[in-house]
């Protein structure tokens, strides 16, 4: 059965520090391998990754995928609390409906002042 | 800012009801989509639209009903829910089928949700 394992679950900080937040996957036919950040609601997109070894990068936020390992890591360095969400990892695959993300459990991320 | 919308944002219902949940979305993609989100599990696809057809039903019990009447606009209509349909549910839209760079499909963007309470 394919699955997306998130870790830690949760994760508290102070401001400043730097966070290395963990996505594992099994799944079949992978495509491509997406981070959202999930503040009250509505879940925000933040990276889509499809190539093993290149960084995307957004301001503090990085992510890389390894394709032979299976797995993600989205890295946020000089945190600050408004860096406080959940961090979702889904994965898409070929083969699959139209849409069918499967997600991850999230990251529950608090940023202490 | 969202390209997504929806409304209500909160909703209370007894088991008995019968109301609808709206999104909408302006940022002309083809695919839409209805997810569940309950606590500590991960988001659960119920349906999914493309090109106004209904592509995926992720066996969600039939007291809940989607309506697509546009590539803009979607409905779950919900009538003799339980409590353990209390849930936040989201709504996203994406590239539909026509898009050949398949990943390009994978990006979804989501609304605010609406937060259902079952009594």
């Amino acid at each position: 059965e394919d699955k997306v394992v998130q870790s830690p679950l949760s994760l508290v900080v102070h401001e400043g520090d730097t966070v290395t937040l963990n996505c594992s996957y099994e799944v079949t036919n992978f495509r491509s391998l997406l981070w959202y950040k999930q503040e009250k609601k509505a879940p925000t997109f933040l990276f889509m990754l499809t190539s093993s070894g290149i960084e995307k990068k957004s301001g503090r936020l990085s992510s890389i995928l390894d394709k032979k390992e299976l797995f993600s890591i989205l890295n946020i360095t000089a945190t600050q609390t408004g860096d406080s969400a959940v961090y979702l990892c889904a994965v898409g695959r070929y083969g699959g409906s139209q849409g069918n993300l499967i997600f991850g459990k999230g990251t529950k991320l608090s940023v202490k002042p | 800012e969202t390209g997504v919308t929806q409304t209500p944002r909160h909703l209370v219902m007894g088991m008995t009801n019968k109301k609808s949940l709206k999104c909408e979305q302006h940022l002309g993609h083809n695919a839409m989509y209805w997810y569940k989100q309950s606590a500590k599990k991960p988001l659960e696809l119920m349906f999914v639209y493309n090109f106004k057809e209904q592509t995926e039903n992720n066996s969600v019990p039939s007291r809940f009903s989607p309506e697509c009447p546009n590539s803009s606009h979607l409905f779950l209509h919900l009538h003799t829910l339980q409590p353990e349909d209390s849930a936040l549910y989201l709504c996203a839209s994406s590239l539909g089928q026509g898009v050949m760079v398949r990943e390009r499909r994978d990006t979804q963007y989501f609304g605010p949700g609406t937060r259902l309470t079952v009594l």
